[in-house]
């Protein structure tokens, strides 16, 4: 009983690197979201997606690139990683009418 | 755009008492839905109670039960008999009722407990 699965869960990059944090459901939800959570601050959204092949812009996207490819994952890409990404990124997931589901979060320092 | 207000950063209370968490929300939407989420230190989001705005009742989850002001624009979570297991940060939400199900959410209240 996986729910949403975030990988990794802790990554430290120097400035100018890229990576992508994966997140992986199994609960066939249609909606999938990335979320940024730093000091002091509730949750922000980053990019969205409310189906396979499509992606939106949150509050915070600059920065970021998103992917939906499959159904049950959703990829965050840095291209370029600043020190102000440094933060905890939660992915979710829900279906119309029903709570998201999160995972349990990939810290990212950035250095 | 919504914005959602938690104006308490840290509250504390004995175990066994109860406290109230306040969240305010603002929005010209009529129908809406507002969660109560917990983070505890391990860092997971876990939900605590929800409330659909077209439902005058208010939410009720074991120890835990809201106090919903349609008008007022208010959302108070109330926890009974606190535990030590309640610690945490708690995170106010809120959700429209129609398109992408995006969750809106307050800056959070620290929660202590005290034995």
């Amino acid at each position: 009983n996986a729910g949403v699965t975030q990988t990794p869960k802790f990554r430290v990059l120097k400035t100018g690197q890229s990576m992508t944090l994966l997140c992986a459901q199994d609960m066939n939800h249609e909606y999938m979201y990335w979320y940024r959570q730093d000091p002091g601050m509730g949750l922000r959204l980053i990019h969205y997606s409310v189906g396979e092949g499509t992606t939106a812009k949150g509050e915070v996207p600059d920065g970021y690139n998103v992917s939906r490819l499959k159904k049950q994952n959703f990829l965050l890409g840095l291209e370029s990683a600043a020190p102000s990404q440094t933060s905890v990124y939660f992915c979710a997931s829900s279906r119309q009418g029903v709570a998201q589901h999160f995972g349990d979060g990939t810290r990212l320092s950035i250095l | 755009a919504q914005t959602v207000t938690q104006s308490q950063p840290e509250m504390s209370v004995q175990e066994a008492e109860t406290v109230t968490l306040s969240c305010t929300y603002d929005t010209s939407e009529s129908d809406y839905y507002l969660f109560w989420y917990k983070q505890p230190p391990s860092r997971q989001m876990i939900l605590v109670i929800r409330q659909e705005a077209y439902k005058q009742q208010n939410a009720t989850e074991n120890r835990f039960s809201v106090n919903f002001q349609k008008a007022a624009k208010s959302f108070s979570l109330k926890i009974s008999d606190s535990q030590l297991g309640d610690a945490a940060m708690y995170f106010c939400a809120y959700r429209s009722f129609q398109g992408a199900q995006k969750l809106v959410f307050g800056q959070g209240t620290r929660l202590t407990i005290n034995p």
